[in-house]
Order: structure tokens, then sequence, then C-alpha cells
């Protein structure tokens, strides 16, 4: 069963350009969350996706956005990049959430490599 | 607004020993709990997870204790191996039934195990 595939793996931008990172879930996952990591925030979460409608946003600026397709392949965009948006992109699928309250699906994020964003 | 928090960047164990990861949280919401591991150039897996009706989660060597009161979990890893040395991240969520992936994480711990 292949794994959730993010592309590109690395990319050099400069600043004002915008970017596009693609992933593609786990095959029957239907969710999909984005997530990006510095060295000094760890993982901070960008948005979340299910039936290409978005669920849930974090607290980054409007210049970040996304979208998901009816297979579930999901895209981020990022526009007028800043040197700060340096980072790894860290795409994530899941089934869905089913409570583990009733003892079902933990909630379990399965992670892609990453996408290695670069802004000069 | 760090929800979670691993206050130790690093831990350096002796293979066959005892590992302990800890990690805080602040929001009293968050109901469930996980760990993910992470190598270098991979994405993190999924390690163990535990809701907040436990206090205690087993999977082999990896046991995940929950401490609801002080707002406080840690990962034991019995025995350590050289192979678990990675960086290990703290999530914690909102179990709200239709929450789908949002999750908190903490700023993770690099875990050496030596020989």
């Amino acid at each position: 069963k292949a794994g959730v595939t993010q592309t590109p793996r690395y990319l050099i931008k400069t600043r004002g350009q915008q970017v596009t990172l693609s992933c593609s879930p786990i095959s029957g996952h239907r969710s999909v969350s984005w997530y990006q990591q510095t060295p000094g925030q760890g993982l901070q979460f960008l948005f979340e996706y299910f039936s290409e409608t978005q669920r849930n946003k974090g607290n980054f600026p409007g210049r970040f956005s996304g979208r998901q397709f009816s297979n579930s392949r999901s895209e981020m965009n990022v526009s007028t990049l800043e040197l700060g948006d340096s980072a790894l992109y860290l795409c994530a699928s899941s089934l869905a959430f089913l409570s583990p309250l009733s003892g079902r699906n933990t909630g379990e994020l399965f992670f892609g490599e990453g996408s290695r964003l670069t802004v000069l | 607004d760090q929800q979670v928090k691993q206050n130790s960047p690093s831990l350096s164990v002796q293979e066959g020993r005892i590992s302990i990861l800890n990690c805080d949280y602040t929001n009293s919401m968050f109901d469930y709990f996980l760990w993910y591991k992470k190598y270098p150039a991979e994405g993190p897996t999924f390690l163990i997870s535990i809701s907040s009706i436990k206090d205690k989660n087993e999977d082999g060597r990896f046991t995940v204790f929950l401490n609801k009161s002080a707002k406080h979990l840690s990962l034991h890893i019995v025995p350590s191996q050289p192979g678990d040395s990675a960086v290990y991240f703290c999530a914690a969520g909102v179990d709200r039934g239709s929450t789908l992936g949002r999750l908190y994480f903490g700023r993770g711990t690099q875990l050496t195990v030596w020989p």
C-alpha cells in the first residue's frame, strides 16, 4: 500500500514568488491535513480538508491556501513568499477521525516525507 | 501559543535502559494524545496514543502514561535500543467526534540511545 506522496521534495524560491505543493494521500483516505515544521516552532497546523471542504484552519496568514480534489489529492499554495516561509511542509492523511472514546480510530495521521521549501 | 510543551530538547540514554520522554499541555479540552517518532528526512510516524479516559496504554516496549490532573504525559521506552534514536513529538487533540486531523504538537525531543 503506497504511503502519502508529496511533491516536490525540495524546492528553492525567491521572495515574492509563489509556490504550489502537492499531496497524494493513502488510497482510501479522505482526510488531508497540512503542517509546517520549522526548527523554532515545531509542527504547526495549517489546514485540514475532508471531501473537498476545508474543515479547519490554523493561524496562518491568507497567503497560505489550499484545496482538495475529488480524488482526495490536495494542494497547498503560498503566495508572496517571505524568508520566514522556509520550512518543511508536511502533508498527512487519515481515514477520518472516529472517536477514541468509543475505542475506534485513534486519529492517527500518516505523514508524507514533506516538501522542503527554501526562500532566498 | 504553545499548548503542548516538551521542555527537554534532548535526551541521551544507554542501550537497555529506560527512556522517559515528558510532555505537558495547557488546554484542558484536550482529550486524546499521541506520540510520533521522526527520523531525519522522513515524515513523522505514529507510535502510540491514549485517550483521556485512560491513564496508561502499552504497546510492546512503549508505554504512555497520562496524568490529567497535572496535564502531563510521558512516554516510556523499555528497553531502549539504538534504533529508537529519533525525534519524538508529543501531540494532542480535542475529540469532537467529527474532528479530523487537527493536532497540536510539541517541539520534539531528540532521543539518542548509545551502545
